[in-house]
């Protein structure tokens, strides 16, 4: 079955230190990854994706996830965080289709000063 | 700037009374998806248009219904409402055969 595994439910880092959020997918065929952000009572906005290509891809916002298809993952990675970052953050696999998108259950992020 | 707008941001509906939700975008993507978003859940997908064929997804009560007049708006009506249909209702759109969702900022939905 399709599914995507964020391990951490809330994560808390303090402001100015790096950051790691996992993602774990699992997917029959050649995923498209994504991650979102959702700051409280809005929308989600797309950090960046994965389709193919370099493994490493730069998104907004300083944030960089790198693709890891041995281990099935694609962790969300930013050196330096800031207090705007907290936030409840999403991982997403898609098809080729383009049609739904399965989320994880999110990883909220709290930044402590 | 072009976008997707959901109005009301707001909804407070009666147990029972039909609502009914907007979205509208300025992309021109073919392409647009109703999502549920329960408290400190991730979003599921309800239905989605691709132009204007309709794709149900197979848990998606029959109480949730959809149309979309032309490529640019979008509703979700939920024709009886129940406490359990709470929730933050998310809109979203893609072009044709692109994978990039494109959400809107959502519509909290209460019931009373």
């Amino acid at each position: 079955a399709q599914s995507v595994t964020q391990p951490d439910i809330h994560i808390t880092v303090s402001e100015g230190a790096s950051l790691e959020l996992r993602c774990n997918y699992s997917y029959g065929a050649t995923p498209y990854l994504f991650w979102y952000v959702q700051s409280p009572g809005q929308g989600l906005q797309l950090l960046l994706k994965y389709f193919s290509g370099d493994t490493l891809v730069q998104g907004i916002k300083g944030f960089e996830a790198e693709f890891k298809r041995s281990q099935s993952s694609f962790n969300l990675r930013k050196p330096s965080v800031h207090w705007s970052d907290a936030a409840e953050y999403f991982c997403a696999v898609g098809n080729q289709a383009g049609t739904a998108l399965i989320f994880g259950k999110g990883t909220t992020l709290s930044v402590s000063s | 700037d072009a976008m997707v707008i959901q109005n009301p941001r707001y909804q407070v509906t009666q147990f029972g009374k039909p609502v009914t939700l907007s979205c509208s975008q300025t992309l021109n993507h073919n392409v647009m998806y109703w999502y549920q978003q329960k408290s400190s859940q991730a979003p599921k997908l309800l239905f989605h248009y691709y132009d204007k064929d309709f794709n149900n997804e197979a848990d998606t009560p029959d109480n949730f219904q959809s149309r979309r007049p032309n490529t640019s708006f979008c509703f979700l009506d939920i024709r009886s409402p129940g406490l359990g249909d709470a929730a933050m209702y998310l809109c979203a759109t893609s072009r044709a055969g692109g994978n990039e969702q494109y959400f809107g900022p959502g519509t909290r939905l209460t019931v009373t």
